[in-house]
């Protein structure tokens, strides 16, 4: 069973550019999660889809961050623009179901650096 | 305001011997807890986890410990092995497992030395 791929791996960008990343989760899980880790820290949820719909975004900066999942398969996170503080790796999950029980799958994540 | 607290940002212990990580939570709602192991470069894996109907599970070398009037968990590695050797996350969620919403603590480094 293929593994959640993300890409780009790294990306450096200046502040008040914008910039992408990309998640394709594992093969029928319904649930996906951006997160956000942040040196020396742990991760934060971002957003959570089931399916092709928001559960939970409360966590996102909804003035500079969006996210899809368009057919309820892959997912792009968008900055728009980025400051500095944005710095962090942005790590995508999936899990079949969406509950507590069930184990999230993590893809190896992208590291921003913002100049 | 951190609901999961790791407070030892690192631990180093001999192979061979028992490594322990500990995790306080705040939220008396949380219900599961889980622990996940992160090499460098790569995404947290899941290691193990714990409903709060239990006090204790086991997975070959890796037992957790669930303490719900102390609001407190810890992973126990026995015997620990130089592959240990990773960050360590404590992670909780609540509303009976009906949420995949995890809480995350800042992770504790361990490192078992040859």
């Amino acid at each position: 069973e293929a593994g959640v791929a993300q890409s780009p791996r790294y990306k450096i960008i200046e502040k008040r550019q914008s910039v992408a990343f990309w998640c394709n989760p594992i093969s029928g899980h319904a649930t996906l999660y951006w997160y956000q880790q942040i040196l020396g820290q742990g991760p934060k949820l971002l957003i959570q889809f089931q399916n092709n719909g928001v559960v939970d975004d409360s966590q996102l900066p909804k003035d500079r961050f969006s996210a899809e999942r368009l057919k309820g398969v892959d997912s792009t996170l968008k900055i728009q623009p980025a400051k500095l503080e944005d710095s962090a790796v942005y790590l995508c999950a999936s899990s079949r179901r969406g509950l507590g029980l069930d184990e999230q799958y993590f893809g190896p994540g992208t590291r921003l650096t913002v100049t | 305001d951190q609901q999961v607290k790791q407070n030892s940002p690192s631990l180093s212990v001999q192979e061979g011997r028992i490594s322990i990580l500990n995790c306080d939570y705040t939220n008396s709602m949380f219900d599961y807890f889980l622990w996940y192991k992160k090499y460098p470069a790569e995404g947290p894996t899941f290691l193990i986890s714990i409903s709060s109907i239990k006090d204790k599970n086991e997975d070959g070398r890796f037992t957790v410990f669930l303490n719900k009037s102390a609001k407190h968990l810890s992973l126990h590695i026995v015997p620990s092995q130089p592959g240990d050797s990773a960050v360590y996350f404590c992670a909780a969620s609540e509303g009976g497992g009906s949420q995949g919403n995890l809480i995350f603590g800042k992770g504790t480094k361990l490192s078992v030395k040859p």
